[in-house]
């Protein structure tokens, strides 16, 4: 089945530095990632996808991702996160037609 | 557009009594999914449609649950006689699933519908 983990419950990060929040993935064959986000009392928005070609990917609100075959990871990354960047984040995979999501991360960024 | 709805946001009900909630997906949008995600977890595969045609439903889903879209627009997602532990909050997401393109369909979620059972 395919899969995807989030290893982190919550990260905390001060204003102005990088932020990442891991993502590894169980898919066979070519796999679909996905990254969303969720403020609260908020659906899910999309932020960014992989689906072939440069494993660094470009979203929105400057968010990143880094596809890592040989790791099997999709850790989502930004280089210097604000306080408003606080909010739920998922990872996810595109699992013949349905989607699996992982645990979430909470990202709590102090000023 | 403008965007996935979702009714009602938010509804409290007594263990036992049926309940439904609506989403009405973004118009172009020919899939439409159910997903129930309960606090500090992420969003669980309920059903998803293409067009009017149910395409797949969890295995982990009770009987008592049933999601229609009856012209391929709006869809409905039914519990009947409720219990505490179906308390959630439900989600719907649409997408256009492009027939010249594999996969990779972005979803739009709506913002959900808290369903609280005493």
């Amino acid at each position: 089945a395919q899969s995807v983990a989030q290893p982190e419950d919550q990260v905390n990060v001060a204003e102005g530095n990088p932020l990442t929040v891991k993502c590894t993935y169980s898919v066979s064959g070519n796999p679909y990632l996905f990254w969303y986000v969720q403020y609260p009392n908020r659906g899910l928005q999309f932020l960014l996808k992989y689906i072939t070609g440069d494993n660094l990917v470009k979203g929105s609100y400057g968010f990143e991702a880094e596809f890592n075959k040989s790791q099997t990871s999709f850790h989502l990354k930004k280089p210097s996160a604000l306080v408003s960047d606080s909010a739920l984040y998922f990872c996810s995979t595109d699992s013949w037609g349905k989607f699996q999501f992982g645990a979430g991360t909470q990202v709590v960024v102090t000023p | 557009d403008t965007g996935v709805s979702q009714n009602p946001r938010h509804k409290i009900t007594k263990r036992g009594q049926n309940v439904t909630f609506r989403c009405d997906p973004i118009s172009e949008h020919n899939r439409l999914y159910w997903y129930r995600q309960t606090l500090g977890q992420g969003p669980e595969f309920l059903t998803y449609f293409q067009n009017e045609a149910q395409l797949e439903k969890s295995r982990l889903l009770s009987d008592r649950f049933s999601a229609e879209r009856p012209k391929g627009s709006f869809s409905t997602l039914e519990i009947q006689r409720t219990e505490q532990g179906d308390s959630a909050m439900y989600l719907c997401a649409s997408s256009l699933k492009d027939r010249g393109r594999s996969g990779a369909n972005v979803l739009t979620f709506g913002a959900g519908s808290r369903l609280t059972v005493l």
